[in-house]
């Protein structure tokens, strides 16, 4: 069974570029959570999904971050623009039951 | 609101057991969770305990919790070199929230 799959792994952008990170879940898998992990730190939640519904997205900044998982599946994250502090890896993950998370690689972004 | 500690750093030598400490403050968790990370990969799930037993033994792991001093512990029997990474402790139902994570050292 495949995992968690997330494109790209790594990103080097501009300040004030836009960038946009994708996540596939593992097959079957409801809900598809965006975290956020700084260095030396564990991962932070930005958002939530339950099929296609953002159900907690309380903590996604949303004047510069914005997702969407429109048929249920697979998600999209964008940052537009990019800030120096955006420099970080983002994790996605995907659960069947709420108790279970298996993460994908991350995407490692830099901001320069 | 919600908060996970753990130690930073662990050195432990080859053979002996290695034992990752985490205390944690909500109450109302259904699992807690270790996870393991190895440089520039995801987090992988290691094991999760249900909030109602006080141990769960998986192959070389043990977890403990103490929910009275809400204390959970990861032992791993006979460490290994591949055993080197960065474990997490998480609770919480959703969202899960981590600890800072425990870096593991293991000495050949």
């Amino acid at each position: 069974e495949a995992g968690v799959v997330q494109s790209p792994r790594y990103k080097i952008i501009e300040k004030k570029q836009p960038v946009a990170f994708w996540c596939n879940p593992i097959s079957g898998h409801n809900t598809l959570y965006w975290y956020l992990q700084n260095l030396g730190q564990g991962p932070e939640l930005l958002i939530r999904y339950e099929n296609e519904e953002a159900v907690d997205d309380s903590q996604l900044p949303k004047d510069r971050f914005s997702a969407e998982r429109l048929k249920g599946v697979d998600s999209t994250l964008k940052i537009q623009p990019a800030e120096l502090g955006d420099s970080a890896v983002y994790l996605c993950a995907s659960s069947s039951e709420n108790y279970e998370q298996y993460f994908g690689p991350g995407t490692r972004l830099t901001v320069t | 609101g919600e908060d996970v500690e753990q130690s930073l750093f662990l050195s432990v030598r080859e053979g002996d057991s290695s034992v990752i400490n985490c205390t944690y403050t909500d109450s109302s968790s259904t699992y807690l969770y270790w996870y393991k990370q190895e440089p520039g990969a995801g987090l992988q799930l290691l094991t999760y305990i249900f909030s109602n037993m006080d141990m769960k033994q998986d192959q070389r792991l043990t977890v403990l919790l103490n929910k009275k001093d809400k204390h959970l512990s990861l032992r791993i029997a006979d460490t290994q070199t591949g055993d080197s990474a960065i474990y997490f402790c998480a609770e919480g139902n959703t969202p899960l929230v981590f600890g800072k994570g425990t870096r593991l050292s293991v000495i050949a």
